[in-house]
């Protein structure tokens, strides 16, 4: 079965500061990748996503995330983090045979930024 | 509307009692998704609809667990004889259906359920 891991759980970062969350999939296959953001109190809403195409995707308030197909990884970065910034962020995959769009979550990255 | 929306936004029940979760999803998308979000096990996937039909519900915890889609709009989420481990918020997500599904799934604000 698909999995998705994040390896960092809780990151406390101070504004300025460069980010970067990990993921990783287990599924060999072709695979669609999201990164969502879940900031206090909102829905759940898309940072950036990849199909196809040029590995490295940007998306919304400067972050990008690069595909890597040997490592099986997906991981989002931001050059310098803000104060509103602070969220959960969490990686996921759909894709496989019988692709059906159900996304696959990771366990969530809290991030705090600190002023 | 312009978004997903759900309802109710909190709901308080007994164990042993049905809960209804009702899901509005954006106007003109076919592809509708639940999912959960609890402490313990993360955001978990439960079940998909393309238009009135679910092809996979294969997240659907137990039989106690249901759901249907009418019009190709409206779909509620029925949990009967709720337990305790069904506490969790309940999210609902929709999106266009695009082959491949490579679109983005728009979530709502979820429903917290608390059975007691």
């Amino acid at each position: 079965a698909q999995s998705v891991s994040q390896h960092n759980h809780h990151v406390i970062l101070s504004e300025a500061a460069s980010l970067e969350l990990g993921c990783n999939y287990s599924y060999g296959g072709t695979v669609n990748l999201f990164w969502y953001v879940q900031y206090p109190g909102q829905h759940l809403q898309l940072l950036l996503k990849y199909f196809s195409g040029d590995p490295l995707v940007k998306g919304i308030k400067g972050f990008e995330a690069e595909f890597i197909k040997s490592k099986f990884s997906f991981n989002l970065r931001k050059p310098s983090v803000q104060w509103s910034d602070t969220a959960e962020y969490f990686c996921a995959v759909s894709g496989g045979s019988g692709n059906t769009g159900k996304l696959i979550f990771g366990q969530g990255t809290t991030l705090q930024v600190k002023p | 509307g312009a978004g997903v929306s759900q309802s109710p936004s909190n709901k308080v029940t007994e164990k042993g009692k049905d809960v209804e979760l009702r899901c509005d999803p954006i106007s003109g998308h076919t592809a509708l998704y639940w999912y959960r979000q609890s402490l313990g096990q993360g955001l978990e996937f439960l079940i998909y609809f393309q238009g009135n039909s679910a092809p996979d519900k294969s997240g659907l915890p137990s039989d106690r667990f249901s759901a249907e889609r009418t019009g190709g709009s409206v779909s509620t989420l029925t949990i009967q004889r709720t337990q305790q481990e069904d506490s969790a918020v309940y999210l609902c997500a929709s999106s266009q259906g695009l082959a491949g599904f490579t679109d983005t799934q728009y979530f709502g604000p979820g429903t917290r359920l608390t059975v007691l």
